[in-house]
């Protein structure tokens, strides 16, 4: 199966500045990697996703990042605003065979601090 | 336009009590799926669907079984409560397993 690990645990970041998350997963068969925001007592959100066949992308403050060499991926935010304050996951779709579904990572609590 | 519908949103269980999450979606999506998220452990998979009479389990299967009867659909069983079960859960659509996942807005349950 798949391992996904993230980091950091938790990011704070002064208002205007950039957030980078980091995270990696265990099996190259994985082929769609997708965000997910989380504010407290919510439901999951999509924030952007990307696919093993491109290396980046972008939609407005946010993109992501993906290493397939390296087995990595990241979330960029820009310009960030207290509205960004949030749990975030990576998660990663195994495809190799065995249970189909996504693999989170522990999550991300970023603080954007005024 | 609901999305994804979870029922109840909040339960309290004793040890040993049966009881059924209810999740129904209105996007004609084949692909549901179950998660449990537990603090510091992120969402994990329990149970998937990639259409009507078929399911499979994942992470986290033990416990619970699933059926999925209509596209609609995918209801979650806990047979025999347990104190380790006490989570909130999520239901999941899609039209794929590697397509974007619409959530429900959860089940948050307490098994005393």
């Amino acid at each position: 199966g798949e391992n996904v690990e993230q980091h950091p645990s938790t990011l704070s970041v002064q208002e205007g500045d950039s957030a980078v998350i980091k995270c990696t997963y265990s099996d190259s068969a994985s082929n769609y990697f997708p965000w997910y925001k989380q504010e407290l007592g919510k439901r999951p959100q999509l924030i952007i996703d990307i696919r093993s066949n491109v290396g980046e992308k972008k939609d407005q403050r946010i993109a992501v990042t993906l290493n397939k060499t390296a087995k990595h991926f990241s979330l960029h935010i820009t310009e960030t605003q207290p509205e960004d304050s949030a749990v975030y996951f990576c998660a990663a779709r195994y495809s190799g065979g065995g249970a189909d579904g996504l693999t989170f990572g522990k999550g991300t609590h970023l603080i954007i601090q005024p | 336009n609901a999305g994804v519908t979870q029922t109840p949103k909040f339960q309290v269980l004793k040890t040993g009590q049966s009881m059924t999450l209810q999740c129904a979606q209105d996007m004609n999506h084949e692909y549901m799926s179950w998660y449990r998220q537990d603090p510091g452990m992120g969402l994990r998979l329990i149970h998937y669907s990639v259409g009507a009479g078929i399911t499979d389990q994942g992470e986290v299967p033990n416990g619970y079984n699933v059926s999925r009867s209509t596209t609609e659909d995918f209801p979650l069983r806990l047979l025999s409560a347990a104190p380790s079960q006490t989570s909130v859960y999520f239901c999941a659509s899609s039209r794929g397993p590697d397509q974007p996942q619409h959530f429900g807005d959860g089940t948050r349950l307490s098994i005393l």
